[in-house]
């Protein structure tokens, strides 16, 4: 399958500062990336789905001014965690897809964030 | 989406076959059965999917029931490798836009020795 990545694996930040993830899609084209967070021993949650060139659409209950989303390429997404705080600590994964006849989604590693 | 039902957990003994059921019995005609699982602290694994007719591949088998309802998914011979937790999400395809995966809370599979 297609390969993604994510850079950091694991940051931690203090609390109030700011944290850049980076998703990239290594061997083809993504016109669209998801990012989600996961908790401990909790299922994976959307945040946001946001397409190449265009503004992220957030799902309910997640600040887009806190988690700032740039796709300003069709491999490479950014998620800002702005004003960190601890409970912004959490396992964030993206995934990629290039959108053709198959859609699927292929998954980042994941970054663990954890602020202190 | 449709909704999906599984168990929260099962066991399985390394080398035996592991057979994990998915319910889903309001999936509607153009929503295919996906199945993803996450080893601890990874990013989900793309396992195989299905509309209808029952999906093999090197991974696993996916047993689709006529009605649509439910669906197995079988790992013929687990490893110690094979332990994660195993989603099961119904999704359509073909929308013209990335359609989003929800996922449920999954069965947790442990293999054992």
């Amino acid at each position: 399958g297609a390969v993604v990545s994510q850079h950091p694996s694991r940051v931690i930040c203090k609390s109030g500062t700011s944290v850049k993830i980076e998703c990239r899609s290594l061997d083809f084209q993504a016109t669209t990336m998801f990012w989600y967070r996961q908790f401990p021993k909790q299922s994976l949650m959307l945040m946001a789905t946001s397409n190449e060139g265009s503004k992220a659409t957030y799902e309910q209950g997640v600040e887009k001014d806190k988690f700032l989303i740039n796709h300003a390429s069709l491999t490479l997404s950014t998620l800002t965690v702005t004003s960190a705080h601890p409970e912004d600590s959490s396992f964030y994964i993206c995934s990629a897809t290039s959108g053709g006849p198959s859609y699927e989604q292929y998954f980042g590693p994941g970054t663990r964030l954890t602020v202190t | 989406d449709a909704k999906t039902t599984q168990p929260p957990s099962m066991d399985c003994a390394e080398g035996r076959a592991a057979n994990l059921p998915c319910n889903h019995s309001t999936i509607s005609g153009n929503e295919y059965v996906y199945w993803y699982r996450q080893i601890h602290s990874q990013g989900p694994q793309y396992i195989i999917h299905g509309l209808k007719n029952n999906e093999t591949n090197e991974m696993a088998s996916l047993i689709i029931t006529e009605d649509r309802k439910s669906s197995t998914l079988i790992l013929p011979h687990a490893t110690l490798r094979d332990t994660a937790v195993y989603y099961c999400i119904g999704r359509t395809k073909n929308t013209g836009t990335a359609s989003k995966l929800t996922f449920g809370t999954g069965t947790r599979l442990q293999v054992t020795l």
